[in-house]
């Protein structure tokens, strides 16, 4: 049983493509979040949604657009791919209290032609 | 401004041997909690432990304990016994508001 699964693994595809990941969670959270991780593996939050409502925006630009359809699942969005968007995108989920962990999913890795 | 510093890019250890890894942080909030994460070569994230800022004992979990100094922000992990199979990526991590901000990670190989 997965806890939080998102799909695809893999993603390759050419500049100006659109693509989607998506994201679901079992663990019953209300808070799920979207990190990209680059090649020199440092990991940077971009979204989080609470229980369907969007609480973090880091300055992402406006070609991502993630959706919550509800609080299991979180879905992000490309547009118009660029080369510098190729990285490990890390969908993740957590419970309300302060000392809870993120639990994370496999990540995707999207490698931009 | 940088929040979580891990200053060992990378490490080696032997096979049955404790280690440290380093992490400090820089926080004006009087609350705050502190994450390890480990990521083998397969990608995943895993949890490994946590230490809160009012914890008044420092967090272990199994082979994995962390050596929390206030005063001096810091909240290195140790691993004892090291195994083969505890080679990986090791972040440091500090919860601001609902995000997790990450240090730059160390890399840890162990050797036999």
């Amino acid at each position: 049983d997965t806890a939080v699964s998102q799909t695809p693994k893999y993603l390759v595809t050419q500049m100006g493509n659109d693509k989607s990941i998506k994201c679901e969670q079992n663990l019953g959270h209300d808070t799920m979040y979207w990190y990209k991780q680059d090649s020199k593996k440092f990991l940077k939050i971009m979204f989080s949604y609470n229980n369907k409502e969007l609480i973090i925006n880091e300055t992402v630009p406006n070609r991502f657009s993630p959706k919550s359809p509800d609080k299991a699942h979180l879905n992000l969005h490309i547009n118009s791919l660029e080369l510098g968007d190729s990285a490990v995108y890390f969908c993740a989920s957590s419970g309300g209290q302060y000392n809870q962990p993120q639990h994370f999913g496999d990540g995707t890795r999207l490698s931009i032609l | 401004a940088q929040k979580i510093t891990q200053t060992q890019p990378g490490m080696f250890v032997q096979e049955k041997e404790a280690v440290t890894l380093d992490c400090t942080y820089d926080t004006s909030d009087p609350s705050y909690g502190l994450f390890w994460y480990k990521q083998p070569s397969s990608g995943e994230m895993i949890f490994l432990i946590y230490q809160g800022s009012y914890d008044q004992q420092n967090a272990t979990e199994g082979r994995y304990s962390l050596n929390f100094q206030k005063a001096r922000k810091s909240a290195n992990l140790v691993i004892s016994a090291s195994q083969l199979g505890d080679s990986a990526m090791y972040f440091c991590a500090m919860r601001e508001g609902n995000k997790l901000v990450f240090g730059a990670g160390t890399i840890l190989r162990v050797k036999s």
